[in-house]
């Protein structure tokens, strides 16, 4: 199976900084990557599809990059409600497979 | 508006079954393939089963392959997961899915229910 190391595993960030979270696959997956947020272990949220691809309504300080093994999200301009844990997911090769995740704090 | 609702989670003893439904709306359920994905208390998340639009191709996740079972019925709007020989490893929250598209294999969690909790304790 693909693994998706994901890092950091947690993140403590002040309201506007730049937080960029990345994920590395243990082969190539070309573009096949998703990012998701959760808040409080409710429904995720679909964010970032196909590597870099702005889901509908999402607000566009989040973006996503990369491609073969190496992944980035990001968020421009952290804001409280982004208060949230995110995990990259791949869907190269069943089973898909989620990274660990990243806890996103507000200093 | 898209809506996922499951039902059927509770307290089971290791090795019994149990079997969750997720009720849909808001959307053309027969057009999209469908996930099941769990979150054990505290953990990440893991994707579980999917299968296509129509029923007919299904895949799991290696720790559930022969145990569980995915199915739908379309004529009900429903997505089912039987799950059998339950162990302690089980216990979770499990969320269905709506895949973005239809296509095999869905590849992507565009909606998702809130959850129905597992628990497998003696």
């Amino acid at each position: 199976d693909i693994q998706m190391t994901q890092s950091p595993s947690s993140l403590s960030a002040s309201v506007g900084d730049r937080v960029t979270i990345t994920c590395q696959a243990t082969q190539d997956i070309s573009y096949y990557v998703n990012w998701y947020q959760q808040k409080s272990e409710r429904a995720p949220k679909l964010l970032i599809y196909d590597a870099s691809n702005l889901e509908t309504g999402v607000p566009s300080r989040f973006s996503g990059s990369g491609s073969g093994t190496d992944f980035t999200f990001t968020i421009s301009s952290l804001q409280p409600e982004d208060i949230a844990t995110y995990y990259c997911q791949q869907y190269d090769t069943l089973p898909w497979t989620f990274g660990q995740g990243t806890k996103v704090e507000i200093k | 508006q898209v809506q996922l609702v499951e039902s059927g989670g509770g307290v089971v003893q290791p090795g019994r079954s149990l079997r969750l439904s997720c009720a849909a709306s808001g959307f053309t359920f027969s057009s999209h393939g469908m996930h099941w994905v769990r979150q054990a208390p505290g953990k990440g998340l893991e994707w579980v089963a999917v299968i296509s639009y129509d029923g007919t191709t299904k895949y799991y996740v290696h720790s559930v392959n022969g145990r569980f079972t995915i199915s739908r019925d379309n004529s009900k709007s429903t997505l089912y997961l039987q799950m059998n020989s339950l162990t302690t490893e089980d216990t979770a929250v499990y969320f269905c899915a709506k895949d973005i598209g239809s296509g095999w294999p869905p590849t992507t969690f565009g909606h998702w229910g809130q959850g129905t909790l597992v628990t497998v304790s003696s």
